[in-house]
């Protein structure tokens, strides 16, 4: 069975740093492409960013409020999923989750797989 | 980027009803060079991450049942689930993966 589990979140003072952790198992990690989605409390869904495969040159795209900000970066030794978010502010407060996509290439970015989303807290 | 819009923000419908959502992006999200739109419909239930319920703007996914049906091309799409039944009741989005930024619309939240 296709899984992604998440690790770290919690709470931060504004400016500090966090590492959100994601680990698939099921499938062939190194052929997907990685993505991962916010949710402030009692809002919607946020997009803010996703990593192409190795074969796709790793490259990553994020969305504009984080892009100087966070980076996202892949192990595909661990099968690993890593989101460094730094200068955080309160606005980043929100369940994160890393999804993927399972159905083939032109399908990368139909999310059908996702983690069970962590909680960040920015608050002094 | 392209932005994606739903109405209503939020809907009411009896048990056995039909609920219809529908998404209008910014620009067509038609690819002519296969004939799809890059259009996907999730179902979020309270304490959980979405499910995947549709993409190619009508192509069911596995398992899903087939009172879900979306519908539309171009620029405008529709949710429909007939029938409604109780555990229906989440919240909807569609998302558009024709261009990077991927982007949710805001979402419809149907009850009972």
């Amino acid at each position: 069975e296709e899984q992604l589990v998440q690790s770290g979140g919690g709470l931060v003072e504004p400016g500090r740093s966090l590492r959100l952790s994601c680990v698939g198992s099921g499938f062939i990690f190194s052929d997907v492409w990685l993505t991962w989605v916010r949710q402030a409390p009692g809002k919607g869904l946020e997009w803010i960013g996703l990593i192409k495969s190795i074969a796709n040159g790793a490259t990553t795209h994020l969305a504009a409020p984080v892009k100087d900000r966070f980076s996202i970066s892949r192990d595909d030794s661990k099968n690993l999923l890593s989101l460094q978010m730094d200068s955080l502010k309160p606005d980043d407060t929100a369940v994160y989750y890393c999804a993927t996509g399972l159905k083939g290439s032109r399908l990368r970015n139909t999310l059908d797989s996702w983690g069970q989303g962590t909680l960040v807290t920015v608050s002094s | 980027d392209i932005v994606t819009t739903q109405s209503p923000d939020s809907l009411t419908v009896s048990l056995g009803e039909r609920a219809t959502i529908n998404c209008r992006s910014s620009q067509s999200l038609l690819y002519t060079s296969d004939n799809r739109n890059y259009l996907a419909w999730y179902q979020q239930k309270p304490g959980q991450p979405p499910k995947l319920l549709i993409y190619w703007a009508s192509t069911r996914e596995s398992g899903v049942p087939d009172r879900f049906s979306g519908s539309g091309s171009g620029t405008d799409f529709t949710l429909t689930i007939t029938s409604l039944q109780a555990e229906d009741v989440a919240v909807y989005y569609c998302q558009q993966y024709y261009g990077i930024p991927i982007t949710f619309a805001q979402g419809t939240r149907l009850e009972i």
